[in-house]
């Protein structure tokens, strides 16, 4: 199994309160996402990275942000959370190969009330 | 941009049925195509891919074909088994940066 860990796993917590979801990888890919998934929506991207301090938005950003200070930790952060942030939300890593797969974790359940 | 339109579901079998899940894909350019699989409560897992025109990808009895000129990736058994119930996802990937996936099928097999 790739070296993927994403902390917490579940979380509940209130809207307007900021919350960090943390993602370790110990396999150093050079690309890390974040991805929620919704009934009825697959998975949506949400950010990734590139490298180091390197990162861009996805399809659904609004209301996230990202931050990866070293290869292995990819985090995401809610600055103020909403009803409509309650997910799953799956990090995921990849060497960079347009042909290559995407190695998911766990993923973390998030509710907001 | 780049999507991905997979059948809809829920689908329910029974045991030794055939199964197909249907998959199609708007890309620019020729991009690489994937099934994932969802077991309850786990992550995705890569069941079997495909990165050109014609490349049939295989795994676990599941097979897809790269139809290039119907843009379209189905996935197919011969005969399900009941651990075979999972969900589902298509996605394309065109270029390094990221996957796009279609909306998952769920797929429930019964003894």
């Amino acid at each position: 199994d790739a070296g993927i860990t994403q902390s917490p796993r579940h979380k509940v917590t209130e809207t307007g309160t900021p919350v960090t979801l943390r993602c370790h990888q110990t396999e150093n890919h050079r690309y890390m996402y974040w991805y929620r998934q919704d009934p009825g929506h697959g998975l949506r991207l949400i950010h990734y990275s590139y490298g180091v301090k390197d990162t861009d938005k996805g399809e659904v950003s609004d209301g996230y942000s990202v931050s990866r200070s070293k290869t292995e930790d990819f985090l995401l952060t809610l600055e103020s959370a909403t009803s409509s942030q309650t997910s799953v939300y799956f990090c995921a890593i990849s060497e960079g190969s347009d042909t290559g797969e995407l190695f998911f974790g766990e993923g973390s359940r998030l509710t907001v009330l | 941009g780049n999507s991905v339109t997979q059948m809809e579901g829920p689908v329910t079998l029974s045991e030794e049925a055939f199964l197909t899940i249907n998959c199609t894909y708007t890309a620019t350019g020729y991009p690489s195509l994937f099934w994932y699989v969802q077991y309850p409560g786990e992550g995705l897992q890569l069941l079997l891919k495909a990165t050109k025109a014609d490349d049939k990808g295989s795994n676990k009895g599941f097979e897809a074909t790269y139809r290039k000129e119907t843009t379209s990736f189905h996935l197919e058994k011969g005969s399900v088994q009941v651990s075979d119930s999972a969900v589902y996802f298509c996605a394309s990937r065109a270029g390094a940066r990221q996957l796009t996936f279609g909306s998952g099928t769920q797929l429930t097999v019964l003894p």
